[in-house]
């Protein structure tokens, strides 16, 4: 799996955007990156993937640069339970069901 | 919904003991994993199955062994508790093939169980 980097930290005022940045230089043709995020005192929920398109589901947005080597999560409209440690994740198509490898993440602390 | 149960939220057990750490997942996935989470280290692979009475060590697998009978149950071993081995503990199960929603990687994760060992 490439590496990932991510700011170990980042605060948000609720009801405004937050964006997570994440750095994968490395990454090659046929990985994806894939967002979960850890709300304290439980397990890491999925939240969105992609591989070169911008993408978006109920949860959230992910934005990829034209080159693929960062992208952004976007929480549009970020409330207090979005506080969570989040992960980005680079790996490969052909690993489907195989092993995540987390790193250790960007703590969004959103604030009234 | 898919539902990763885990036998206990908290445990607390001495040097020596053998621990059993359970897991069920109701979604017919074929993949199940074993995770530990320490502060500052993230989460860390212990060992992981993609099929009955297939197992694989992940990158921290010393102290540990695993059971899978029936595909959806994933037991985790500690044969010979050690305080070292006070963390987090989490579960987590995937489908091993493709599906049509693209999700395939997608792993769900149990609540985690805090285990101490004094």
């Amino acid at each position: 799996d490439a590496k990932t980097t991510q700011p170990p930290s980042m605060d948000c005022a609720e009801g405004r955007a937050a964006n997570l940045p994440c750095n994968h230089s490395t990454i090659s043709g046929n990985e994806y990156v894939y967002w979960y995020r850890q709300i304290h005192s439980q397990g890491p929920q999925y939240i969105i993937h992609g591989l070169k398109n911008n993408e978006t589901n109920e949860m959230a947005s992910l934005i990829i640069t034209e080159d693929r080597k960062s992208s952004t999560l976007i929480l549009p409209h970020a409330t207090l339970r979005d506080t969570a440690v989040y992960y980005c994740i680079v790996r490969a198509f052909n690993q489907a069901g195989t092993a995540l490898i987390f790193g250790k993440g960007t703590t969004l602390s959103v604030s009234s | 919904d898919v539902k990763v149960t885990q036998s206990s939220r908290y445990l607390v057990k001495r040097t020596g003991e053998k621990v059993f750490l359970e897991c069920v997942q109701d979604m017919d996935h074929e993949n199940m994993f074993w995770y530990r989470q320490d502060p500052g280290l993230g989460l860390r692979l212990i060992y992981f199955s993609y099929d009955v009475k297939m197992k694989e060590k992940g990158d921290i697998p010393e102290g540990y062994s695993v059971s899978r009978e029936k595909k959806e149950r994933f037991s985790l071993i500690l044969e010979s508790a050690s305080t070292n081995q006070t963390s987090m503990y989490l579960c987590a199960s995937s489908l091993g093939r493709l599906t049509s929603g693209g999700t395939y990687n997608e792993q769900f994760f149990g609540p985690g169980t805090r285990l101490t060992v004094l």
